[in-house]
């Protein structure tokens, strides 16, 4: 109930591309579905979050997808370049007060040339 | 400083040492939290502390983990007994009364157990 799942683990992408980055989750009392970026020896930075009362939120090259019915949402990235290469995150919480992120296992993306 | 700091940045033990992480959240956040990340895993929740609340510690694996914030401010993570397995990245995020949902993380404390 509790888990977030995430594919794929790893994705390559050429320069200009789109990157797609898929997560599931199942607790229904989820309400706010972030996005986490990492870089090597960095912590994790939201780069992008979502409520689940929109169907997408689009912020420059970075747009969030949101499935309601289907619990599932994704990280589109536009026109990738090789500074996108980092691991992302998808995570998901409750709103009121303090929330403790659920995360997905994370999917390390890299941007070729 | 401007951002969630922790200390050290790298932390080498034996097996069987006691381990003490620091955790300096951005100042005026209410919120803490301390997470694990195992190398190519995702983040593990282990706790969590809110203002004067009772802490949330229903992440923490064992009882050697134990965790302390004083008020609003400085946080220590202490892992007794070191094992092999407790060896990964340790990441302290904060975040604000306002939108607490949203956190900001550190860049961590990596863990090495040998």
């Amino acid at each position: 109930q509790q888990q977030v799942k995430q594919s794929p683990q790893s994705l390559i992408v050429q320069k200009g591309g789109i990157s797609i980055i898929n997560c599931a989750y199942e607790n229904t009392a989820f309400d706010y579905f972030p996005w986490y970026q990492q870089f090597p020896g960095k912590g994790p930075a939201l780069l992008i979050a979502i409520r689940p009362d929109v169907s997408e939120k689009k912020e420059g090259r970075f747009t969030i997808s949101f499935n309601k019915s289907a619990k599932q949402f994704s990280l589109h990235i536009m026109d990738s370049q090789p500074g996108d290469s980092a691991t992302y995150f998808c995570a998901a919480s409750g709103v009121q007060g303090a929330q403790k992120l659920v995360f997905g296992q994370g999917t390390r993306l890299t941007i070729n040339p | 400083g401007a951002g969630v700091s922790q200390s050290p940045s790298n932390k080498v033990t034996e097996k069987g040492k006691d381990v003490e992480l620091r955790c300096d959240p951005i100042s005026g956040h209410t919120a803490l939290y301390w997470y694990r990340q195992r190398l190519g895993q995702g983040l593990e929740f282990l706790i969590y502390f809110q203002g004067n609340s009772a802490p949330d510690k229903s992440g923490l694996p064992s009882d050697r983990f134990s965790a302390e914030r004083t008020g609003e401010s400085v946080s220590t993570l202490t892992i007794q007994r070191t094992q092999q397995e407790d060896s990964a990245v340790y990441l302290c995020a904060s975040s604000p009364a306002s939108r607490g949902y949203i956190q900001y993380f550190g860049a961590g404390t990596r863990l090495s157990v040998l």
